[in-house]
């Protein structure tokens, strides 16, 4: 994915505020997307995934929106805490077994 | 939880100097990657390993680049001869393999400081 328009490499949000993170990606192609969360020196970790048939997923405090139309990606982050700082990357791949596409991530930044 | 494990955590090594990147994918897995991320960048894809063979690799993949899985656990990624360039986060990821879907579980990286 790439990161046109909608994307901003920096978001500071208040702890208990809603965030949202939002990602373009690139390949119409692309059947599978995932958001990962990245601490500092650590690895990316999963968060949440979709698949192409759907538009909306949730999971605990995290809801992902795709729209397939314009090939954007929305991660939705309730009630943020502090914990939850770190940057965040969208990717983006096909089936099992193939390379994942990394977008620029976001930098999300939770003040107390 | 089973995890990837990667060594060693920090590696400096000299320009033109061979590195051997170390991980340990989750064990029954049957997907493994290497990916590269360069401080402050996004994470890129070098290769993907099936079968005891590449099965895709990316153009950041030259011929300095070479992976093995020299036994049932270990996954290794060799830099023959580093460049300023190569200085990166390496991270090592495994795949389920099983179903249209899944998740790739990465590793904590190797950062690789070249002198």
């Amino acid at each position: 994915g790439e990161s046109v328009g909608l994307h901003l490499p920096t978001l500071s949000v208040q702890e208990g505020d809603n965030s949202i993170i939002n990602c373009a990606y690139s390949n119409s192609a692309s059947d599978y997307f995932i958001w990962y969360k990245q601490e500092s020196g650590k690895g990316p970790q999963f968060i949440i995934d979709i698949r192409s048939n759907m538009d909306k997923r949730q999971g605990q405090r995290v809801t992902v929106l795709l729209n397939k139309t314009v090939k954007h990606l929305s991660l939705q982050i309730a009630a943020t805490q502090p914990g939850d700082s770190a940057v965040y990357f969208c990717a983006e791949n096909g089936e099992a077994g193939t390379a994942l596409i990394f977008g620029k991530g976001t930098t999300l930044s939770v003040s107390s | 939880e089973p995890e990837v494990t990667q060594t060693p955590s920090h590696q400096v090594t000299q320009m033109g100097q061979e590195v051997i990147l170390r991980c340990v994918p989750i064990s029954n897995h049957l997907y493994f990657y290497w990916y590269r991320q360069i401080l402050g960048q996004k994470v890129e894809f070098l290769v993907s390993f099936y079968n005891n063979e590449i099965s895709e690799k990316s153009e950041i993949f030259d011929d300095q680049f070479s992976v093995e899985r020299p036994d049932g656990s270990n996954f290794t990624l060799k830099i023959r001869s580093t460049k300023l360039e190569d200085s990166a986060m390496y991270f090592c990821a495994s795949e389920l393999g099983r179903g249209l879907y899944n998740e790739q579980f990465f590793g904590p990286g190797t950062r690789l400081t070249v002198l």
